[in-house]
């Protein structure tokens, strides 16, 4: 079971926005940065949205992050059909002194 | 540019020792700020970080692992090398090595991943 809390799904369809949500407790996002990755099938893992809010160069605008209390959200808007794949948060855990992943969510477009 | 990609073996029998590299490109891990972790995904399953080895020698383990895992590094070579004893199936996964710096924190970029079966 995984520290951090995300839907096991989510969907839409093409040009809709949806929302992927990360809950998490005080040790781990309530006070450190939010990470969010992007796993494509049969593909390592991408880094989509580092501290919090801010994206990579290369990475369209159309993904955002936020984060508010002990929580986090991943949004996605003007959905595309390469945007289906597998989500993951990701933060630093006081507690267990090391990062930590979420479930991952995977997105389907429909 | 900054490329790592992982090495070893993709068949290891339970008990045994798993032994993987990670050999990279385009960072030094001399300089101040940088590190390379380890993170595992089992078939269909999330992802979970194993341990990471800064510039300063530092070495955080996961602690669900952590008397199972050594991570070493070789800054001449540009590899980190990775050890797990007393391997069991429950451990076959997908291992990936990643770039990590204090300019963003975040594991960036990612190897390819290796898999490797845990089976008699």
């Amino acid at each position: 079971q995984s520290v951090l809390t995300q839907p096991p799904s989510a969907s839409g369809t093409p040009g809709q926005r949806v929302t992927i949500s990360c809950s998490g407790s005080s040790s781990n996002i309530g006070s450190n940065y939010v990470y969010w990755y992007q796993q494509l099938p049969g593909t390592a893992p991408k880094l989509l949205i580092y501290r919090n809010n801010q994206r990579p160069s290369g990475v369209p605008d159309r993904f955002s992050g936020s984060k508010s209390g002990t929580s986090a959200s991943l949004a996605i808007s003007g959905l595309r059909s390469e945007d289906e794949a597998d989500y993951y948060c990701a933060t630093w855990d006081d507690s267990l002194s090391g990062p930590v992943f979420g479930g991952g969510t995977k997105l389907t477009v429909l | 540019q900054i490329t790592l990609k992982e090495s070893g073996p993709t068949l290891v029998k339970p008990t045994q020792t798993l032994t993987l590299t990670c050999t990279f490109s385009g960072f030094s891990l001399s300089t101040s700020g940088v590190g390379v972790g380890w993170i595992r995904q089992p078939p269909g399953k999330a992802l979970e970080w194993l341990a990471l080895i800064y510039w300063n020698d530092d070495k955080p383990y996961s602690p669900s692992l952590k008397s199972r895992l050594t991570i070493t590094k070789d800054t001449s070579k540009n590899q980190v090398v990775l050890t797990m004893t007393n391997m069991d199936p429950v451990d076959t996964a997908t291992y990936y090595c990643a770039h990590i710096s204090s300019s963003s924190w975040a594991f960036d970029p990612w190897g390819q991943g290796t898999l490797v079966t845990v089976s008699s």
